[in-house]
């Protein structure tokens, strides 16, 4: 069964500081992965996807993020990071053959507080 | 206008009250989603669809209930809300292809 991790549940960091947010997943089979982010009192927003090809995978806000394969790892980074970046960040994982069915499995979260 | 809508967006309820959460999308989408949201659990998948005549159940489906009126209308019930149902309710759509799912903005249901 497919499970995906969020390493750490609290990131706080300053204004203008690089940061990392670690995501890793088990799967037994060739994988999509997803960064979602969700801004206080709203839905979930997609930041970026791997699907195949390239992988490091750049996405929404100057937000990039490496796949990893040998390490099953799926880490989300942005050099620099704004206030406005203040926000929960969710990692996804869909498998190819689950019968074509796109069914997400999320990790716990983690909370970016970025502080000025 | 948003492609995923869903109301309403904040309910107060008691125990043992029957709720039905709605959603409705405008992305033509198939597949239909209902997650829940507690803090530290992220998002667990309670329901899907993937046409009107597909249901399915998710990781945690006991006590919820689904109809798919429509390709554009999925409803959860709760048949008989009790206070660990207390969460933020999630409706999403997905295509075919890539996987990716379109969320709407969340109900906050809190059960007394």
């Amino acid at each position: 069964a497919q499970s995906v991790t969020q390493l750490d549940s609290q990131v706080p960091v300053f204004e203008e500081a690089p940061v990392e947010l670690r995501c890793n997943y088990s799967s037994s089979v060739s994988v999509y992965l997803f960064w979602y982010v969700q801004y206080p009192n709203q839905g979930l927003q997609l930041l970026l996807k791997y699907l195949s090809g390239s992988t490091l995978v750049k996405g929404i806000n100057g937000f990039e993020a490496e796949f990893n394969k040998s390490q099953t790892s799926f880490h989300l980074r942005k050099p620099s990071v704004h206030i406005s970046d203040t926000a929960e960040y969710f990692c996804a994982v869909s498998d190819l053959f689950s019968g074509g069915y796109n069914k997400l499995i999320f990790g716990a979260g983690t909370r970016l507080a970025v502080h000025p | 206008d948003a492609d995923v809508t869903q109301t309403p967006r904040n309910r107060i309820t008691k125990t043992g009250k029957r709720i039905m959460l709605e959603c409705s999308q405008t992305k033509g989408h198939d597949r239909m989603y209902w997650y829940r949201q507690d803090p530290g659990l992220g998002l667990r998948l309670i329901y899907y669809s993937f046409d009107v005549k597909d249901i399915n159940k998710g990781e945690i489906s006991d006590g919820y209930s689904v109809s798919r009126q429509a390709q554009a209308k999925f409803s959860l019930s709760l048949e008989s809300a009790i206070p660990n149902q207390t969460a933020l309710y999630f409706c999403a759509t997905g295509g075919t292809g890539d996987n990716e799912q379109f969320f709407g903005p969340g109900t906050r249901l809190t059960v007394l």
